[in-house]
């Protein structure tokens, strides 16, 4: 089965500054997929970023990069220069393959001060 | 990137009633839908998965008979929650994916908030 892991229930961080969510998981597969996801208070699902369990470079989509450290089952998601509008709760979730499915973790609430 | 919608948004119902939820993807053909309950401050679980023309899998713990869910095309998924009581009151989110592999994305609808008094 497999499990994700989110050690950080709330962070704080300062405007323009960089922070680290932390990720972690557990699978037997050799193939997987794994996704970071922004839901703001209205509840919608933002899509972030996505890597590869074969996927040789770290993912990065603007200001969201993942450091993925395969050995150690993590993908932290990063967030450069922060803005007030990136205060949310972020979740980080793993795709198992045959079905489809999404696994979440827990969520980390981010909250970014002026 | 593709749209999924979710109807309604919100509702709030008495207990007792049936309510249904309309998940449609716009403007791709959706396989494998996923429903999701989320209650405050918690996160995602999976309700349950269907896949067109199919019975809907549900995930352990979740009552089908309570829970109806119809995948009659490749881009509407309806979720029914019979004779809801107050505890089924959440937040409903869907998902559509063109298929189930492990690079397929999901895209979400923007969840349906049930308030069952």
């Amino acid at each position: 089965a497999q499990k994700i892991t989110q050690t950080q229930p709330g962070m704080f961080v300062q405007e323009k500054e960089a922070v680290t969510l932390d990720c972690t998981y557990d699978t037997s597969d050799p193939s997987y997929g794994l996704f970071w996801y922004k839901q703001p208070s209205s509840g919608e699902m933002i899509f972030l970023i996505y890597q590869g369990s074969y996927d040789q470079q770290n993912a990065t989509e603007g200001r969201y990069s993942l450091n993925f450290q395969k050995a150690r089952k993590s993908a932290n998601l990063v967030i450069s220069a922060s803005q007030l509008g990136d205060s949310a709760m972020y979740f980080c979730a793993m795709r198992e393959p045959g079905t489809g499915q999404l696994t979440f973790g827990s969520g980390t609430q981010l909250t970014v001060l002026p | 990137g593709a749209v999924v919608s979710q109807h309604p948004s919100w509702v709030i119902c008495k207990s007792g009633t049936s309510v249904k939820i309309e998940c449609r993807s716009l403007d791709f053909q959706a396989t494998t839908m996923f429903w999701y309950r989320q209650f405050p401050k918690q996160s995602l679980m999976l309700m349950a998965t269907s896949n067109e023309g199919s019975k809907a899998t549900y995930e352990q713990g979740v009552e089908k008979d309570k829970f109806l869910i119809n995948h009659a095309s490749l881009t509407l998924s309806t979720l029914t929650v019979t004779s809801a009581h107050p505890e089924d009151s959440s937040f409903y989110i869907c998902s559509a994916s063109t298929g189930t592999g492990t690079y397929n994305e999901q895209f979400f609808g923007p969840g349906t908030r049930l308030t069952v008094l």
